[in-house]
């Protein structure tokens, strides 16, 4: 099986601007969630979802924003986007157990 | 709300020497993940302890999973270089079912 897909894997942007950041889940997963990483912060969950609709949802501002599709297809938006944005968004798929399998992520840095 | 620590942050061994690192949590856990990123890579899921008192061993990772479900470590016996990384040890939220990270211990091997 094809493992998660992220794109774009890179991304700059400047302050203000919004991104649009897109995964494509393992075939059959239909939970899809996603993290920021950053150096400071470790791995901080953004929010989890499930049959196109958000299950979980971490300690994030309202400016980051995520959808899902019927194909399991996930995308996160992030509008007026802060110099603090900047990080690695990773996105994980998972079947029935919570076991996570990352994509490779897109590195954003809002300048 | 519920946390896992993982200590410690940062390790530098000789290649050969062990390595441990340590996770705790103030609750008792229902399972406890593990998980590899390799330097400029995205973490890659290695095992999922579900038992009290549970040791599973891959090679030369041995990890287990405290009697109380409150802790577990992850212990590499004569590191290789192929070792360098950031080990993440990652737990259900008791309360919201989420996936909280630890924040890691990055270990580097001096060959």
């Amino acid at each position: 099986k094809a493992g998660v897909t992220q794109t774009p894997r890179y991304l700059i942007k400047t302050r203000g601007q919004q991104v649009t950041l897109s995964c494509s889940p393992i075939s059959g997963h239909r939970s899809v969630s996603w993290y920021q990483q950053t150096p400071g912060q470790g791995l901080q969950f953004l929010f989890e979802y499930f049959s196109e609709t958000q299950r979980n949802k971490g300690n994030f501002p309202g400016r980051f924003s995520g959808r899902q599709f019927s194909n399991s297809r996930s995308e996160m938006n992030v509008s007026t986007l802060e110099l603090g944005d900047s990080a690695l968004y990773l996105c994980a798929s998972s079947a029935k157990s919570d076991t996570q399998y990352f994509g490779p992520g897109t590195r954003l840095t809002v300048l | 709300g519920q946390q896992v620590m993982q200590i410690p942050q940062y390790q530098h061994v000789q290649e050969g020497e062990d390595f441990t690192t340590y996770c705790n949590s103030s609750t008792t856990l229902s399972n406890i993940q593990w998980y590899k990123q390799r330097p400029g890579g995205h973490p890659v899921f290695l095992i999922q302890l579900v038992k009290s008192g549970e040791v599973k061993k891959q090679k030369r990772l041995t990890f287990q999973f405290g009697e109380a479900k409150k802790n577990s470590s992850l212990h590499i016996t004569a590191t290789q270089t192929t070792d360098v990384g950031t080990y993440f040890c990652a737990a259900s939220s008791s309360n919201t079912g989420k996936l909280i990270f630890g924040q890691g211990t990055t270990l580097q091997v001096k060959p």
